[in-house]
């Protein structure tokens, strides 16, 4: 059973260049959330998706945009990088039972660094 | 006032002993909490998730929920060094997880 996979594992980018980050969710999961987590920090949520739609998202700017794929995998994508946008990015998946807590799983990251 | 608190740490404890992990939140609409693992590098990986009010146990891990005093911990039985890791804690809400910055625990033997 494969579980959640991302892809690259490590990323190196110059300012005001643009990112795309992927995930494939765990086997039988359908939802997809991305969070950022600077170093020292918690992870902080970007944005979900379900069923090829954006549910949810936090305080991130515009330049944060993501997809969702009828195979249920994702895309994280950074426009117009800022050195403060280097973080470990991490994919979760879970079952789209919104409003319950269904229990997220993550993948092992995209390190990102912006020089 | 940050959505999920814990304290940094570092919590040093000795191998054998009872380690206590605590984590308050202010959401009173977090309906579910969990507690990752992560060891420095790695991402989190999942360890218990609670629900309702009370105890749930695993192996030598047990959460504590009391909605009330909006107030989740984490128990860690017979602790080891390869337990040494920052432990994070997570509310849920309306489809996201808030979670607190970490407490690094340290098993010395």
């Amino acid at each position: 059973d494969a579980g959640v996979t991302q892809s690259p594992t490590h990323l190196i980018k110059t300012r005001g260049q643009q990112v795309t980050l992927r995930c494939s969710p765990k086997s039988g999961h359908d939802t997809v959330s991305w969070y950022q987590q600077a170093l020292g920090q918690g992870p902080q949520f970007i944005f979900q998706y379900y069923e090829e739609e954006e549910r949810q998202r936090g305080n991130f700017p515009d330049r944060f945009s993501g997809h969702q794929f009828p195979n249920y995998s994702s895309e994280l994508n950074v426009n117009a990088l800022l050195l403060g946008d280097s973080a470990l990015y991490l994919c979760a998946s879970s079952l789209g039972l919104a409003g319950v807590g269904d229990t997220q799983y993550f993948g092992p990251g995209t390190r990102l660094t912006v020089l | 006032q940050k959505e999920v608190e814990q304290n940094s740490g570092p919590l040093s404890v000795p191998e054998g002993a009872i380690a206590s992990l605590n984590c308050t939140y202010s959401d009173r609409g977090s309906q579910s909490f969990f507690w990752y693992r992560q060891y420095s590098g790695k991402s989190p990986e999942l360890i218990m998730s609670i629900y309702s009010n009370g105890d749930k146990e695993d192996g030598r891990f047990t959460a504590q929920l009391n909605k009330a005093s909006q107030y989740v911990s984490l128990l860690i039985r017979d602790s080891q060094p390869s337990d040494s890791a920052t432990y994070l804690c997570a509310g849920y809400n309306t489809d996201k997880l808030i979670f607190g910055t970490g407490t690094r625990l340290q098993v010395f033997p």
